[in-house]
């Protein structure tokens, strides 16, 4: 079965203090893994999609990378419009019609205080 | 572009009600998907569709229908509500199976 954990749960850092959040999974054939930001009371904004170990993107001030087990989402010096709820999902490569299903974490609280 | 959108925005059930959570798409997706949110349990996938006609169940589909009859619309249909049916519904939709999912905003539903 296809899991994914993130931690920390939540996390509060100042203006400007740089930080990563971790997504672990473990999944039978990674087909992606990918970043969502999710503000109260929304629907979750696609970030990111990383598809092999190794693999980085950036944007702004966050930058997602991938390793064979976990993702890690760094934030460089944040600002307070960066606080929300950060969502990792992974995708596995089983699905006879291609449309793998998205397996998603709990997700990060970040609250940035100016 | 309006992107996904849902209505209603927020519902009050009771139970043994039914009712239907509308979805549409104007982006020209394919593949759609409907997700349930609950505290500490992370977004749930419900139903997905790969193209109109066409549509499989997820991790907790019992209790709901879909139905795809054109490739812009996707709606769930809740049988008869439970209690256990509350939670926060979110509809989406992607051009490609790997590509991101773009979310709509979401229906609040309580049940009573």
């Amino acid at each position: 079965e296809d899991q994914v954990t993130q931690s920390p749960e939540a996390l509060r850092l100042q203006e400007g203090e740089s930080s990563s959040l971790n997504c672990s999974y473990t999944v039978s054939g990674l087909r992606g893994l990918f970043w969502y930001r999710q503000d109260p009371g929304k629907g979750p904004e696609f970030l990111f999609t990383l598809y092999s170990a190794g693999e980085e993107k950036e944007k702004e001030r966050l930058k997602a990378t991938l390793t064979k087990k976990e993702s890690f989402l760094h934030i460089t010096a944040p600002k307070p419009e960066d606080s929300a709820t950060y969502l990792c999902a992974v995708q596995a490569g089983r699905s006879n019609f291609g449309n793998e299903k998205l397996t998603f974490g709990t997700g990060t609280r970040l609250t940035i205080i100016p | 572009n309006a992107g996904v959108t849902q209505t209603p925005k927020f519902q009050v059930l009771k139970t043994g009600q039914s009712m239907t959570l509308q979805c549409a798409q104007d982006m020209n997706h394919e593949y759609m998907s409907w997700y349930r949110q609950d505290p500490g349990m992370g977004l749930r996938l419900i139903h997905y569709s790969v193209g109109a006609g066409i549509t499989d169940q997820g991790e907790v589909p019992n209790g709901y229908n879909v139905s795809r009859s054109t490739t812009e619309d996707f709606p769930l249909r809740l049988l008869s509500a439970a209690p256990s049916q509350t939670s926060v519904y979110f509809c989406a939709s992607s051009y490609t199976a790997t590509y991101g999912y773009t979310f709509g905003s979401g229906t609040r539903l309580t049940v009573v």
